[in-house]
């Protein structure tokens, strides 16, 4: 069936540096999606959000890129700090349903 | 933002156990909760829709008589862990809808079952 799922289940970056995060989503159908950020043995929490018919949208030190083309998503974080080491979840959404990609474990080291 | 919370955090029982997590809108009200499982190094799997004063909508192979899903009032979704299994051992996140329909969803801090 269709499906969101990440390319890189891990990345590690060095403190200071950018970094992205990648999504593919198949299902066209998707109207919102949205990036989360899990630190362990706590619930997932809300980093940003986009909709369909943006390309583009910015938060504080972050980022999120939708390119629907080729149906593909991806966070960006400015200036990686040690606090940013979790895991990053993408999820779309189609209705009332919510279906959350693998993770990707992003490690900053100092 | 809204506030989710789920209770109890972590919950140690042995096998054969019933065990109840409750999750809690604290500033809002929610018509329609989530349920989610995650195994470790895992995503998070829908188990559920609760509904606010009606039946409880199950993802395929979850059961139903297994997972109890209680929505009886419009801050408050229980989940029960009927007799509870070493396999159940997981930990069980819940979420809330935002209110005035941003879409945007609030999760609880998660409930870590361990079962002996």
């Amino acid at each position: 069936g269709e499906s969101v799922g990440l390319h890189l289940p891990t990345l590690s970056v060095q403190e200071g540096d950018n970094s992205i995060i990648n999504c593919a989503y198949s299902n066209s159908a998707s109207d919102y999606f949205i990036w989360y950020k899990q630190e362990s043995g706590k619930g997932p929490q809300f980093i940003i959000d986009i909709r369909s018919n943006m390309d583009k949208r910015q938060g504080q030190r972050v980022t999120v890129l939708l390119n629907k083309t080729v149906k593909h998503l991806s966070l960006q974080i400015a200036a990686t700090q040690p606090g940013d080491s979790a895991v990053y979840f993408c999820a779309e959404r189609r209705g009332n349903m919510l279906t959350f990609g693998g993770g990707t474990r992003l490690m900053v080291k100092p | 933002g809204a506030v989710v919370s789920q209770h109890p955090s972590w919950v140690i029982c042995k096998s054969g156990t019933s065990v109840k997590i409750e999750c809690r809108s604290l500033d809002f009200q929610a018509t329609t909760m989530f349920w989610y499982r995650q195994f470790p190094k895992q995503s998070l799997m829908l188990m559920a829709t609760s509904n606010e004063g009606s039946k409880a909508t199950y993802e395929q192979g979850v059961e139903k008589d297994k997972f109890l899903i209680n929505h009886a009032s419009l801050t408050l979704s229980t989940l029960t862990v009927t007799s509870a299994h070493p396999e159940d051992s997981s930990f069980y996140i819940c979420s809330a809808r935002a209110p005035r329909g941003t879409g945007e969803l609030f999760f609880g801090e998660g409930s870590r079952l361990t079962v002996l």
